[in-house]
């Protein structure tokens, strides 16, 4: 979906190194997430924000940072880089609704890192 | 930790014939999605069925949803080659603040 996009698309790095994954959306969406897909499996949350000034933790948070800079950018950072981190990570979006009434997430195209 | 659970982990039919991938899921739901992933990519969101919903059509998908049973089916009927991919669902369950739990996924293949 172009209105979610991801950069860097691929990267490669080395055990130890901080690297930062970014995402940004035009859909003019509150919450925004982050996931980890391993090859073959679903995707696992790493962290999640329903707006600005709300960020959670995911199941699988640990070796991962967040920051909201805006309400359109959620950048995700590997703290010290390692090799079982090398995964497929998706950003997506959804527009945030009440009631219990359910919500469709939009997803960026991926960024495939590995670290060596 | 998985909340849901696709079956079969793998389909491959044939162009124009039916496939049906079966989801089953641990806890309460205010609704099950599925998505559908092409190779590598993104994923797609395809349909959404509320729990207090039971049947939902969209163009050439069927999707039910057994609240009892704790399951849900996809049916993609008259199938095609573009239809190849890997389809998920995804329950968001009572208490979760809308957060969506993702199940292993099908890998269909349409083949001519």
């Amino acid at each position: 979906d172009a209105d979610v996009t991801q950069t860097p698309r691929n990267r490669i790095t080395k055990t130890g190194k901080r690297i930062m994954l970014e995402c940004s959306q035009t859909k003019g969406h509150d919450r925004m997430y982050w996931y980890r897909q391993d090859p073959g499996l679903g995707l696992q949350l790493i962290y999640y924000s329903f707006d600005v000034k709300d960020i959670n933790k995911g199941e699988i948070s640990d070796g991962y940072s967040v920051s909201r800079q805006a309400q359109a950018k959620f950048s995700l950072s590997l703290e010290s880089a390692i090799p079982n981190q090398t995964a497929l990570y998706f950003c997506a979006t959804s527009p945030g609704t009440s009631g219990g009434g359910g919500e469709t997430q939009y997803f960026g195209p991926g960024t495939r890192l590995l670290v060596l | 930790s998985q909340q849901g659970e696709e079956d079969p982990q793998a389909l491959s039919i044939q162009e124009g014939e039916n496939a049906t991938m079966n989801c089953s899921y641990k806890t309460s739901i205010n609704n099950l999605q599925w998505y559908r992933q092409n190779s590598g990519r993104g994923l797609v969101h395809l349909i959404l069925i509320r729990s207090n919903e039971r049947e939902k059509h969209s163009g050439r998908l069927r999707v039910t949803l057994d609240t009892s049973k704790k399951s849900s089916s996809l049916l993609i009927t008259a199938s095609r080659a573009a239809d190849t991919a890997s389809y998920f669902c995804a329950t968001d369950a009572t208490g979760t603040a809308s957060k969506l739990t993702f199940g292993t996924g099908t890998r269909l293949q349409v083949t001519l």
